[in-house]
């Protein structure tokens, strides 16, 4: 099984502060998904990565994918109230499935 | 809205009742999933279908049943749970592509469950 492991736990900013979110893994991975799940709501995809060095961005998120496909990262600039949710990382399971294996997740609270 | 609904949004059941989830998509996706969102876990998938049948069970108890009568619907029908069974069950969906190695799939907001 691949392990996805996501860093920080939590994380408590005040709006406008910066932030740097991590997904790792002891494997390569084909590709890497980003999810945000707001509270009482189910996860929503963000991006998808599957070059290794790419970067992506979606207004004030990036993604990069580590060169060597075995790590991901999300910056957030600016953060605002309405980035606050659960921060997913998802990849294939191995064994080439296509069904993706989730981390744990950070848990990011904006406050104004 | 993402295309995917849950009912009920919420559920209180003691262990000795029997309920069903339901999940609708209206995307035209051909794979459907159940999955289980539990405090400081990853999601863990239960099952997966695909084209109406079955073709992952993660090792569930059989207290969990689930049905997929066609490729816009899938239950998850519930007797005798346990009180660690409480968390939130999430519905997905999926166009299946079984060459690729990624799938983009699209949440419902899931049932939040408590087993007293």
């Amino acid at each position: 099984t691949q392990l996805l492991e996501q860093s920080p736990q939590f994380l408590s900013i005040q709006e406008g502060e910066n932030l740097t979110v991590y997904c790792n893994s002891s494997s390569v991975f084909s590709s890497l998904q980003w999810y945000r799940q707001e509270p009482g709501e189910g996860p929503v995809l963000l991006v998808t990565v599957v070059t290794g060095g790419e970067v992506k961005k979606l207004k004030r998120l990036t993604f990069q994918f580590g060169d060597a496909r075995k790590d991901s990262s999300l910056h957030i600039t600016a953060a605002q109230t309405g980035d606050t949710g659960l921060y997913l990382c998802a990849g294939p399971a191995s064994g080439g499935s296509y069904i993706p294996t989730f981390g744990r997740g950070t848990s990011l609270i904006v406050h104004p | 809205e993402t295309g995917v609904t849950q009912t009920p949004r919420h559920l209180v059941m003691g262990m000795t009742n029997k309920k069903s989830l339901k999940c609708e998509q209206h995307l035209g996706h051909n794979a459907m999933y159940w999955y289980k969102q539990s405090a400081k876990k990853p999601l863990e998938l239960m099952f997966v279908y695909n084209f109406k049948e079955q073709t992952e069970n993660n090792s569930v108890p059989s207290r969990f049943s689930p049905e997929c009568p066609n490729s816009s619907h899938l239950f998850l029908h519930l007797h005798t749970l346990q009180p660690e069974d409480s968390a939130l069950y999430l519905c997905a969906s999926s166009q299946e592509r079984a060459a690729e190695t990624r799938i983009e799939q699209f949440f419902g907001p899931g049932t939040r469950l408590t087993v007293l």
